[in-house]
């Protein structure tokens, strides 16, 4: 069964920085997804990567997949407060989770 | 709207009782899936279901039951319920996994 770690679990970045969110996963997975979750509502679909070297931006969100070192990373550039919310990675045919990476984006 | 309908939105209900969660795919999708977020934690797979027939199974109860009908929606079933069961239960969709899946907007099961 498919092991989904994300780290950090908690970050706390200031606006205008730059971070990574990692996301490792145990087993060979074909794809890799990303999803944004805002408190108490549903999940939006952010990046589907599907191969290895896949590259996805879509504003300041940026995320990559190494499937040899089975880790994808999302990068925010030049972080803005309506960033926060929790990111979650997920892969393999039924989409097993990651913990999730609950960012706060403080002025 | 992201397609995939979910009812109710609210449950509110006791300990010992038995709800039915329902959720209707995106036009055209085929396979449904089930999760389960408790406060404040990640997604936990329940099961996959594939035009009608179960795919795949994580870590649901056995108290815990799904079906999908011919019209493609799904129901999850849940019965027996203890406080611990309170959580968000969300079901998203999917025609082809390269495009990815898409969430409903969740119901939210409060067990008093």
């Amino acid at each position: 069964e498919l092991k989904v770690e994300q780290n950090p679990l908690f970050l706390s970045m200031q606006e205008g920085k730059n971070y990574t969110i990692y996301c490792n996963y145990s087993t060979t997975s074909d794809r890799l997804y990303w999803y944004r979750q805002d408190p108490g509502k549903s999940l939006e679909s952010l990046f589907v990567l599907l191969s290895n070297g896949a590259v996805k931006q879509e504003g300041r969100l940026m995320a990559s997949l190494d499937t040899k070192a089975r880790l994808s990373t999302l990068h925010i550039t030049a972080a803005v407060h309506d960033l926060s919310a929790t990111y979650f990675c997920a892969g393999n045919n039924d989409m097993r989770f990651g913990a999730g990476t609950r960012l706060t984006v403080k002025p | 709207d992201s397609g995939v309908t979910q009812t109710p939105k609210h449950l509110i209900t006791a300990t010992g009782q038995r709800v039915t969660l329902r959720c209707s795919p995106r036009s055209g999708d085929l396979s449904v899936y089930w999760y389960q977020q408790s406060l404040d934690q990640g997604l936990q797979f329940l099961i996959h279901y594939y035009n009608g027939e179960e795919r795949a199974k994580g870590n649901i109860l056995e108290r815990f039951s799904a079906q999908q009908f011919p019209d493609l929606h799904s129901e999850l079933n849940l019965s027996s319920l203890e406080l611990g069961d309170s959580a968000l239960y969300f079901c998203a969709s999917s025609a082809q996994r390269v495009l990815g899946y898409t969430f409903g907007s969740g119901t939210r099961l409060t067990v008093v």
